[in-house]
C-alpha cells in the first residue's frame, strides 16, 4: 500500500531537548516536505526535497533541520525544541498530488 | 511570489452544489493549481488539479479562468461525509524550487 508514514504519532518534550520526527515513503517519490499545521495558519512549508541531497527552506524553517541522505526517508529535527514549536506536523512527497502523512503532534513545554 | 485567499467558512446543505474559490495572484504559466481535503485528526487528502480551463474526475471538478488568477473547487451534491477543511495549493514548478504555497483553508459545513 502507498503511504507516508511519520514516527511519533504524539509526543511531549521539554524545552532544549533535541527531538527528531521521522518521515518515510513507500512510492520512490523525489519530493518530499514537511508542514506545520496552527489554527487560524493553516499549513506552512518547513523544508522541502527535491531529491536526494538536496533541501530547501520553505516559508517558516526557523528553528528546524532535515535532512535526506536517502530517497525513501526526510527526518525532520529540531535541535533545542522552544514552546512556539508547538504544533501539528505533517510530512508528504510527491510534487504533484501530494501524499500526506498521518501527522505528528508536538507538544514543547 | 504566488500567495492564495479564500473564504475562511461556508455552510450548505446535503445534495446542493458547493463552489469554493480561491484567489491566487503572481501564478506563473507553469504553476498547478491542486485542492485538498482535510479532515480532523488526519494528513490533508488530494481531491483534483488543474493547470487551465476545467478539470473533472469522480468527485469534483476544477474551473479555471483564463487568466489564473483564481480557481473553483465545485463539489455537486454534497454529504454530510463531506463537511471538512478544503484548501487549494499552488504549486511552483520545478524550475522554480517546488515550493508550495497552501491557502488558510475554507472550512465547510454541510447540514441536513
Amino acid at each position: 500500500e502507498a503511504q507516508v508514514t511519520q514516527n511519533p504519532r504524539y509526543l511531549i518534550t521539554v524545552t532544549g531537548k533535541k527531538l527528531t520526527v521521522t518521515c518515510s515513503q513507500n512510492m520512490n517519490h523525489e519530493y518530499m516536505s514537511w508542514y506545520r499545521q496552527d489554527p487560524g495558519l493553516g499549513l506552512r512549508q518547513i523544508y522541502y526535497s527535491m531529491n536526494v541531497e538536496v533541501t530547501d527552506k520553505g516559508d517558516v524553517p526557523e528553528g528546524y533541520k532535515v535532512s535526506r541522505k536517502e530517497k525513501r526517508n526526510f527526518p525532520l529535527i529540531l535541535e533545542s525544541p522552544s514552546p512556539n514549536q508547538t504544533s501539528l506536523y505533517f510530512c508528504a512527497s510527491s510534487l504533484q498530488s501530494q501524499y500526506f502523512g498521518p501527522g505528528t503532534r508536538l507538544l514543547v513545554l | 511570489l504566488a500567495k492564495t485567499t479564500q473564504p475562511i467558512s461556508m455552510d450548505s446543505y446535503e445534495g446542493q452544489e458547493v463552489n469554493i474559490t480561491c484567489s491566487h495572484n503572481n501564478i506563473a504559466t507553469n504553476d498547478y493549481i491542486t485542492w485538498y481535503q482535510q479532515f480532523p485528526s488526519q494528513g490533508p487528502r488530494f481531491i483534483i488539479q488543474g493547470y487551465k480551463t476545467k478539470v473533472t474526475n469522480e468527485v469534483a471538478s476544477l474551473f479555471i479562468p483564463a487568466d489564473r488568477k483564481s480557481s473553483t473547487l465545485s463539489l455537486p451534491r454534497v454529504s454530510l461525509s463531506d463537511t471538512a477543511v478544503y484548501y487549494c495549493l499552488v504549486s511552483l514548478g520545478e524550475d522554480q524550487g517546488g515550493k508550495l504555497i497552501f491557502g488558510q483553508g475554507t472550512e465547510l459545513s454541510v447540514k441536513p
